[in-house]
């Protein structure tokens, strides 16, 4: 059973250009939750999709945008890329459990995003 | 704004002794809390996870402890064993029902030592 997998592994863009991220959930998660991890830092939440939809969104600007597909893989796209935007970037999948808990959150390896 | 630290950014713990990760919060509206580890190039792997009704929850060799009135959780892991090496994340959610917007710490970097 495949896990969470993300691509690609390692990323190096200049500022201005963009980005775009891919995550597969792990089988039979539903969920997909995007996270930024700057070095030194915990990860911190930019967005969620369920359902083709962002569920709820962190503290991070417009130019960061997502989709989900209909088989649940999910894209993080970052426009006008600024030399912050250097991070490891996780991918989160979950589902929803009946009675409507979300069991723990599984990650992927994450995609490692240089800007110069 | 921080509201999940983990104050030691690393521990050196001896094979076989007990370890302590430490965890403090200030939004009191977390009510659901987790450890995650995280070995290089990987992504973080869920450990243990703990309601705030309770103030104890323990799985084989690690035990997670929650101290509402002071904002404060634990992981204590015992025996510690070389494998356990590895970056520890404390995170906390508003709700199990609701695992958007997971608050995370610094993380904490444990080894042990055989």
């Amino acid at each position: 059973d495949a896990g969470v997998t993300q691509s690609p592994t390692h990323l190096i863009k200049t500022r201005g250009q963009q980005v775009t991220l891919r995550c597969s959930p792990k089988s039979g998660h539903d969920t997909v939750s995007w996270y930024q991890q700057a070095l030194g830092q915990g990860p911190q939440f930019i967005f969620q999709y369920y359902e083709e939809e962002e569920r709820q969104r962190g503290n991070f600007p417009d130019r960061f945008s997502g989709h989900q597909f209909p088989n649940y893989s999910s894209e993080l796209n970052v426009n006008a890329l600024l030399l912050g935007d250097s991070a490891l970037y996780l991918c989160a999948s979950s589902f929803i459990l009946s009675g409507g808990a979300h069991n723990e959150q599984f990650f992927g390896p994450g995609t490692r995003l240089t800007v110069l | 704004d921080q509201q999940v630290k983990q104050n030691s950014p690393s521990l050196s713990v001896q094979e076989g002794r007990i370890s302590i990760l430490n965890c403090d919060y200030t939004n009191s509206m977390f009510d659901y809390f987790l450890w995650y580890k995280k070995y290089p190039a990987e992504g973080p792997t869920f450990l243990i996870s703990i309601s705030s009704i309770k103030d104890k929850n323990e799985d084989g060799r690690f035990t997670v402890f929650l101290n509402k009135s002071a904002k404060h959780l634990s992981l204590h892991i015992v025996p510690s064993q070389p494998g356990d090496s590895a970056v520890y994340f404390c995170a906390a959610s508003p709700s199990l029902y609701n695992n958007n917007d997971m608050r995370f710490g610094a993380g904490t970097r444990l080894t042990v030592k055989p």
